[in-house]
C-alpha cells in the first residue's frame, strides 16, 4: 500500500490552456473521487468513481472539467481552457466499499496556478 | 446555508488545555461524520469517524455525536503545539460523496 499518488505536485499555466491531472488511487480502493480546495475553504467535492463508472459529478462542475477512470485503476481529471478562477489545491482521493461509513486517504494534491 | 458549517476561528488554547471544536450538518439522513486534520499546504488526513450518537473516543482525541441536534465534536485533550492545524467536518449519506465544513483553524500555544 503506498497510498494515493498524484502528478504533478505543482502546475503553472497560462490562461486559456489545457491541464491534465493524474491520481493513482490506492490499488484495492474501488472508488475514487476528486475534489478542489482553495484556501480557507474545504475541500468541494467534483465528481466520483466506482471502478469505472463515474456516478456523480458536482452541478457546480463547469463543463471545461472532464474525468476519466477508463481501467478502473488510475484516473485523470482534465481542465480545457484554465481560467484564473481555476487556481486551487486539487485533491484525489480513494476509498474502499460502498456505504458511507468509509473514510478517505488523500492523496498530495495538485496545486495549479493559473497566470 | 451551508450543508456543513464550523467556526472558522482561529481557535487558541494553551498547551495541555482541552480543544473544543463544533460543526453542524444540514441534511438530517447524513450517515457517517468524520474529522480530518491538515496542516498547512498539505492534504487532509483523517482522524476520527462516528456513525452512531454518542461518544467515541481514541486516544486524545474524542468524537461526539448528537443526530437530533444535528451537531458534532470533536475534542483534543493535553493539547499540543503539534496539533495545532486545520480541522475538517465531513459528512456522508446514502450518495456516498463527503461534504466538507470550511474548517476551524486551531493553535496550540506552548
Amino acid at each position: 500500500d503506498t497510498g494515493v499518488s498524484q502528478d504533478p505536485r505543482h502546475k503553472i499555466t497560462k490562461r486559456g490552456q489545457n491541464v491534465t491531472f493524474r491520481c493513482d488511487p490506492i490499488s484495492e480502493h474501488n472508488r475514487l473521487y476528486w475534489y478542489r480546495q482553495t484556501l480557507g475553504q474545504g475541500p468541494e467535492f467534483l465528481t466520483y468513481f466506482q471502478n469505472e463508472a463515474q456516478l456523480e459529478k458536482s452541478r457546480l462542475l463547469s463543463d471545461r472539467f472532464s474525468a476519466e477512470r477508463p481501467k478502473g485503476s488510475f484516473s485523470t481529471l482534465e481542465i480545457q481552457r484554465t481560467e484564473q478562477g481555476d487556481s486551487a489545491m486539487y485533491l484525489c482521493a480513494s476509498r474502499t466499499g460502498t456505504g458511507a461509513n468509509y473514510g478517505y486517504t488523500f492523496g498530495s494534491g495538485t496545486r495549479l496556478t493559473v497566470v | 446555508q451551508k450543508e456543513v458549517e464550523q467556526n472558522s476561528g482561529p481557535l487558541s488554547v494553551p498547551e495541555g488545555a482541552i480543544a473544543s471544536l463544533n460543526c453542524t450538518y444540514s441534511d438530517r439522513v447524513s450517515q457517517s461524520f468524520f474529522w480530518y486534520r491538515q496542516y498547512s499546504g498539505k492534504s487532509p488526513e483523517l482522524i476520527m469517524s462516528i456513525y452512531s450518537n454518542g461518544d467515541k473516543e481514541d486516544g486524545r482525541f474524542t468524537a461526539q455525536l448528537n443526530k437530533a441536534s444535528q451537531y458534532v465534536s470533536l475534542l483534543i485533550r493535553d493539547s499540543q503545539p503539534s496539533d495545532s492545524a486545520t480541522y475538517l467536518c465531513a459528512v456522508t449519506s446514502n450518495n456516498n460523496d463527503m461534504r466538507f465544513g470550511a474548517g476551524t483553524r486551531l493553535t496550540v500555544k506552548p
